[in-house]
């Protein structure tokens, strides 16, 4: 069965720091999302991305947030100076029409220290 | 932003046992979705729902999309071990492309 496989599994980095979260997405699917849960909580929006443009994005998703499509197959999420509130874990998640259920990856643990 | 509240936020039941949770939001949603997530996972789709009134079964799940569409309810029949785990209610608001998520329903099976 076809996956959204993200990488890498777990991070550590410093407060201040840039992290680089890489998700390949489903291959036919068009519309591409990251949610973020943190310990113990909801899943929450981030931001989805159709079209090679960003569709949607939360409040939470500040400037310090970036999403990119680098090529036909990768989307990463870039957080430009990491806070220790960013801990959590980062789902990556991918669907083919616009009101379909995703499919979510296993997700990135980020751990700021 | 949007708030779905969802309940019980935990159920300790016996294998065997029926389930029942639910979802309520005081918005109208054009979707319902519901999800498993155990451990170390990332959410899995068990259900979706596009359609006010509508119910659907995945095996011994059901779903239902409330007829307000501002509600709706998961059931889980003849519970097993391997049912145990986090389930989510998720859904989108009119007019928004990124899911609003419940608390979660952790269950909990004893043998």
């Amino acid at each position: 069965e076809p996956e959204v496989t993200q990488t890498p599994s777990h991070q550590v980095t410093q407060m201040g720091q840039e992290v680089i979260l890489r998700c390949v997405p489903i291959s036919n699917h068009l519309y591409f999302y990251w949610y973020r849960q943190i310990l113990g909580q909801k899943v929450e929006f981030l931001v989805s991305f159709y079209n090679n443009e960003i569709s949607e994005k939360s409040e939470i998703f500040d400037d310090q947030f970036s999403v990119e499509r680098p090529d036909g197959s990768n989307f990463t999420l870039k957080i430009r100076s990491t806070k220790l509130e960013d801990s959590a874990m980062y789902f990556c998640a991918s669907k083919s029409w616009q009101y379909d259920g995703y499919t979510f990856g296993s997700g990135t643990r980020l751990t700021v220290v | 932003g949007q708030q779905l509240n969802q309940s019980p936020q935990s159920m300790f039941i016996q294998e065997g046992e029926d389930v029942s949770m639910n979802c309520t939001s005081s918005s109208i949603f054009n979707t319902w979705l519901w999800y498993k997530q155990e451990p170390g996972e990332g959410p899995v789709l068990l259900i979706a729902l596009y359609k006010a009134g509508e119910l659907t079964s995945n095996g011994r799940l059901t779903a239902q999309f409330g007829i307000t569409r501002k509600d709706s309810f998961l059931n889980i029949s003849a519970s097993i071990p391997s049912d145990v785990g986090i389930y989510f209610c998720a859904g989108h608001s009119v007019g928004a492309d990124g899911l609003t998520f419940g608390k979660g329903t952790h269950l909990i099976i004893q043998p």
